[in-house]
């Protein structure tokens, strides 16, 4: 299947400062790529729709300032928590779509952030 | 609006017992039902997309079937590497996006 790399797989910062996470589709395009949020023992929770050269697509209750995203090309889509605070703390995931008539998703590993 | 509901919540097995686990969901115009498996600190893994009743598919020890209610993900003979949570997912019509259960939590014990 298609993979899908997300980096880092951990991060640690202290409250108040920013954190980037990338997510590369590695051997396809994505013009559509999804950022998740999972709380432990919670399902995934969409946050946004990231697409290529537009701006992203954010889900009901997600501060877009807040959760900044940027899709500048057809492999890489970046997320960055800005002035992060321990309630950010949570698992993020990001996917990729591989279309056509079997389309489906592919999910990255996921990153831990924790915020102290 | 869209809702998928998975039972049980939690699932211990022998391993070599088999079950199911059952996915619930309401959906206006299915384009798909995705089951995917989940390791802790992890994203999920794709395992089946089903798109129509009726419909299965296999994958080693797992059978996924399709009905226009639910979806049964059989685990036949299951052995400790198929702990995971297993997690449902819909896409409806003009949806861009899936909508997520949130999961069984499967425990194979030796």
């Amino acid at each position: 299947g298609a993979v899908v790399s997300q980096h880092p797989s951990r991060v640690i910062c202290k409250s108040g400062t920013s954190v980037k996470i990338e997510c590369r589709s590695l051997d396809f395009q994505a013009t559509t790529m999804f950022w998740y949020r999972q709380f432990p023992k919670q399902s995934l929770m969409l946050m946004a729709t990231s697409n290529e050269g537009s701006k992203a697509t954010y889900e009901q209750g997600v501060e877009k300032d807040k959760f900044l995203i940027n899709h500048a090309s057809l492999t890489l889509s970046t997320l960055t928590v800005t002035s992060a605070h321990p309630e950010d703390s949570s698992f993020y995931i990001c996917s990729a779509r591989v279309g056509g008539p079997n389309e489906k998703l592919f999910f990255g590993s996921g990153t831990q952030l924790s915020v102290l | 609006e869209d809702q998928v509901t998975q039972s049980p919540e939690a699932l211990r097995l022998q391993e070599g017992e088999s079950s199911s686990l059952n996915c619930s969901y309401t959906v206006s115009g299915l384009r798909g039902l995705f089951w995917y498996r989940q390791d802790p600190g992890k994203g999920p893994e794709f395992l089946f997309t089903l798109y129509s009743a009726g419909e299965e598919k296999e994958k080693e020890r797992l059978k996924a079937t399709l009905t226009k209610k639910e979806s049964f993900l059989h685990i036949t003979a299951p052995k400790p590497e198929d702990s995971a949570t297993y997690l449902c997912a819909v896409q409806g019509d003009g949806a861009n996006n899936l909508f997520f259960g949130t999961g069984t939590r499967l425990t194979v014990i030796p």
